[in-house]
């Protein structure tokens, strides 16, 4: 069963790098049909998309946190990777990873949307 | 980028009752909307995907429909344990977006 969890400091200070790390166990992190995923939620608030990886390293972002962010993967380690620079107090919210779960053949293609997340990691901007 | 409209985006109702909420999208995402529900404390759990199939495991009271803009979920018969927070997402186009939410509290 495909499993992630999040990490990283739960305190991060204006102006710096925020940084998580989500590590995936139950299958190889290269084997599977997902997109692997972040997504925020400020507190009280609504569930924000931050940006994917594939697999093959390719990358697509949220366009309001392009210029900031950075998603990797480490297949060797079975993790993706997060990192936001230059946060501000907008920034705290709880963290999640997720996977995107699709399917594609020669002639059929199904997204299934993120059925495997993360517990969520808050991490609060403050100095 | 594409919107997504949740009404109501709060709903009061009781155990028992039937209850619906819309999600409309800002253009055509043919069926890649997918619905989540998110208890307080807790990661959003995937409810349906491409508008309508029922997720592995979600109570077939849950029901989806609609394509093109409009998209609807529907609960048929509330039990206490669905009293959360609905968010639909759009799978069409990077980037992802989710509607604003949709809180479910008990009448």
């Amino acid at each position: 069963q495909l499993q992630l969890q999040e990490s990283g400091p739960g305190l991060v200070k204006p102006s710096e790098t925020l940084s998580l790390t989500c590590t995936v166990s139950g299958d190889s992190i290269s084997n599977t049909f997902y997109y692997w995923g972040w997504i925020r939620q400020p507190p009280g608030k609504g569930l924000e998309w931050i940006g994917n990886i594939y697999h093959s390293g390719s990358t697509y972002y949220n366009p309001s946190l392009k210029s900031r962010v950075t998603i990797s993967i480490d297949t060797s380690k079975n993790q993706f990777s997060l990192k936001l620079s230059s946060v501000t107090a907008a920034d705290t919210a709880v963290y999640y990873c997720g996977g995107e779960h699709y399917y594609r053949s020669k002639n059929y293609y199904q997204i299934y949307g993120m059925d495997v997340w993360g517990q969520g990691t808050t991490v609060t901007v403050s100095s | 980028d594409i919107q997504l409209t949740q009404s109501p985006s709060f709903l009061s109702a009781s155990v028992g009752d039937r209850v619906t909420i819309t999600c409309r999208a800002s253009q055509g995402i043919s069926s890649y909307l997918v619905w989540y529900q998110q208890k307080p404390g807790k990661a959003p759990n995937l409810l349906i995907y491409g508008a309508s199939t029922l997720q592995s495991g979600v109570p077939s009271r849950f029901s989806g429909s609609g394509s093109g803009t409009e998209f609807t979920l529907t609960i048929s018969s509330l039990q206490p344990e669905d009293f959360a927070t609905y968010y639909c997402q759009q799978l069409h186009t990077y980037p992802r977006t989710f509607g604003q939410g949709t809180k479910l509290e008990i009448k």
